[in-house]
């Protein structure tokens, strides 16, 4: 089954412990990226990856990092999580280097104390 | 990246009654794209608008991009308790690379 697949699904920790959130996609997407939604703010772009090792900033990539190492995986991590990192994480892919139609993860809902 | 704004931020409609949900921007964009998000879900694709002018239908959707490519609207006939959720536009910065979402428009549908 074609889809993207988010890991983990719920998370809940402390400022300043640091963590990693896999995405991962069996389509054989070009396009990859990060995205927070916050109530009232909508979905907003963290990250993004065009091809393999080549990613760029979104509109709110402070405090995240990514990498896109292989074609299927871009991992989210967060060095030292912070509360207003509080958010539900969406990863998403397409086919062709361009914001094409983007398919979207299940989502990770991080929870910072 | 290239701001879009989406009206009105919630909307609470009796089942079979229309619905519109609209999306402006001050710039001409490149295209648009719709997504609908169930309450507890993940946003899923509808469609994408390129051309000025263009209308597509999906069943009881009708989505509209503007002449000027600055707006575009999207409106369901007789609404139905399954069009529940938050329905996005989104546009794509003049990279190709960047999609910058509106806030959205939550629907609610009272049977």
């Amino acid at each position: 089954e074609a889809q993207v697949t988010q890991n983990p699904r719920y998370l809940i920790t402390v400022t300043g412990k640091k963590l990693t959130v896999t995405c991962s996609q069996n389509m054989n997407h070009e396009y990859m990226s990060w995205y927070r939604q916050d109530p009232g703010l909508g979905l907003r772009q963290i990250y993004y990856s065009m091809n393999v090792e080549v990613t760029d900033k979104g509109d709110v990539p402070e405090g995240y990092k990514v990498s896109r190492k292989e074609k299927r995986n871009f991992p989210l991590i967060l060095e030292s999580p912070s509360p207003n990192q509080t958010s539900l994480y969406f990863c998403a892919s397409s086919f062709s280097r361009r914001t094409d139609t983007q398919y979207f993860g299940p989502g990770t809902r991080l929870t910072v104390l | 990246g290239q701001q879009v704004m989406q009206i009105p931020q919630y909307q609470h409609v009796q089942e079979g009654e229309d619905f519109t949900t609209y999306c402006n921007s001050s710039t001409t964009l490149s295209n648009i794209q719709w997504y609908k998000q169930r309450p507890g879900g993940h946003p899923v694709f509808l469609i994408q608008l390129v051309k000025s002018g263009e209308v597509k239908k999906q069943k009881r959707l009708t989505f509209q991009f503007g002449e000027a490519k600055k707006n575009s609207s999207l409106h369901i006939t007789a609404t139905q308790t399954t069009d529940v959720g938050t329905y996005f536009c989104a546009s794509t910065s003049n990279s190709g690379y960047a999609l910058n979402f509106g806030k959205g428009t939550s629907l609610l549908v009272t049977p």
